[in-house]
């Protein structure tokens, strides 16, 4: 299996703050990695699908970055909806592995 | 709008069968790969497989001798069997499309709200 591993396991941030989380591959996966954000009770949502396409519906504020095993999601500008816990995920390969998870939460 | 929903038990007692059906509205069944995918606090997120709408299934190796999943696209529902449940499988259970993308890409799109099964005797 592909070991997907996120930095940091959670960090606090302030409004306003660029915050960027990373997911390393333990093996190349190419593009084939999306990002999810799950907010306290609910599923998760896709934010950023193939690396660094951004989803339908999805704010701008986000963006997706990275290839083969090393990859980022940033947020350029924190808003209080966006306080959440973000996924990456792999589809290169069965079976489709996510990482661990980053909280971000309020400073 | 694409709404999914789990049913089913949400107490199993150890060593028998889970079994759940996912309930798709608002968009046809054809041309996705439908996916169970649990959460637990000790293991995260696992993916637990897929069926496509044709019928056929991909599972993950950590369950693929204990589970079985179908499809019935009349009814616009898919189902998941997992059969001798012990505690590890207790977790909230996610119905999920995957949607495959120009390149390749798949990713999970609609995602139920997630059904709780606790295993207990």
């Amino acid at each position: 299996d592909i070991q997907m591993t996120q930095s940091p396991s959670s960090l606090s941030a302030s409004v306003g703050d660029r915050v960027t989380i990373t997911c390393r591959a333990s093996q190349s996966i190419g593009g084939f990695l999306n990002w999810y954000q799950q907010k306290a009770g609910n599923p998760p949502k896709v934010l950023i699908y193939g690396a660094s396409n951004l989803q339908g519906g999805v704010t701008s504020r986000f963006s997706g970055s990275g290839s083969g095993t090393d990859f980022a999601l940033t947020i350029s500008r924190l808003q209080p909806e966006d306080f959440a816990t973000y996924y990456c995920q792999q589809s290169f390969s069965f079976p489709w592995t996510f990482g661990q998870g980053t909280k971000v939460e309020i400073k | 709008q694409v709404q999914l929903q789990e049913s089913g038990p949400g107490l199993v007692k150890p060593s028998e069968t889970l079994s759940l059906t996912c309930t798709v509205s608002g968009d046809s069944i054809s041309g996705f790969f439908w996916s169970w995918i649990r959460q637990s606090p000790g293991k995260g997120l696992e993916w637990i497989g897929y069926t496509y709408y044709r019928g056929s299934s991909t599972y993950n190796p950590s369950v693929q001798s204990r589970v079985t999943m179908s499809v019935d696209s009349p009814a616009k529902q898919f189902s998941l069997r997992l059969t001798s449940v012990t505690t590890a499988d207790a977790a909230v259970y996610y119905c999920a499309r995957g949607h495959r993308v120009d390149g390749g890409h798949y990713y999970f799109d609609y995602w139920g709200q997630g059904a709780l099964v606790t295993v207990s005797s």
